[in-house]
């Protein structure tokens, strides 16, 4: 019972690489999301897709690019690291039963990313 | 204003103290609400919904108060293992998207 998978579980960067973090779901859920989690800011949706070949922007979506080519596959990526993107990312899926607003979502066991 | 308000605390308390967790939100149309208690470098995880006439769970009470837009957590009987982060989630009808907007977090530190 994997759950929620994200890879890596920690990376440091330096300012201009790119890298991909891999969210990986096995309970067939529709709903993905990609937040990032800052010291007083609490978690902030980066990207979001409500099913397969669909994505879409949430609050904080400036410097990120996602895709979601597979049903079970969220890919989230920094084209060119900066330093204010270092944080604790984290990604969720959820049900498509009843009301959508009505499930939870269960969460991966993040991601902790430094960019120098 | 943010959309989801929370006291950060943290709230220090003796094991079998009483506390209670108070938020506020902004969007009158938020459907849904949640308690999500997030541990020191781990993911958020649900703890319990929070309906219109109250619910309980053990040691843990949610009340909803739609008319003032304001969410409680009442923890009874604190053991040192309730020591964590409380969040406070809204879900607003939007689309379907299913999006959560999350507080910042109250910290509870449970004390021998």
């Amino acid at each position: 019972n994997a759950g929620v998978t994200q890879t890596p579980k920690f990376r440091v960067l330096k300012t201009g690489q790119s890298m991909t973090l891999l969210c990986a779901q096995d309970m067939n859920h529709e709903y993905i999301y990609w937040y990032r989690q800052d010291p007083g800011m609490g978690l902030r949706l980066i990207h979001y897709s409500v099913g397969e070949g669909t994505t879409a922007k949430g609050e904080v979506p400036d410097g990120y690019n996602v895709s979601r080519l597979k049903k079970q596959n969220f890919l989230l990526g920094l084209e060119s690291a900066a330093p204010s993107q270092t944080s604790v990312y984290f990604c969720a899926s959820s049900y498509l039963r009843g009301r959508i607003f009505d499930q939870p979502q269960h969460f991966g066991d993040g991601t902790r990313l430094s960019i120098l | 204003r943010k959309e989801v308000e929370q006291d950060p605390g943290p709230f220090n308390v003796p094991e079998g103290a009483t506390v209670a967790f108070n938020c506020t939100y902004s969007n009158s149309a938020s459907q849904s609400f949640f308690w999500y208690r997030q541990d020191c470098r781990k993911e958020p995880k649900l703890l319990m919904s929070v309906y219109s006439s109250g619910n309980e769970d053990g040691r843990f009470t949610a009340q909803l108060n739609r008319a003032s837009q304001y969410i409680s957590l009442l923890i009874r009987d604190s053991k040192l293992s309730d020591s964590a982060t409380y969040l406070c989630v809204v879900s607003i009808s939007e689309s379907n998207t299913g999006k959560l907007i999350f507080g910042q977090g109250t910290t509870l530190q449970v004390k021998p």
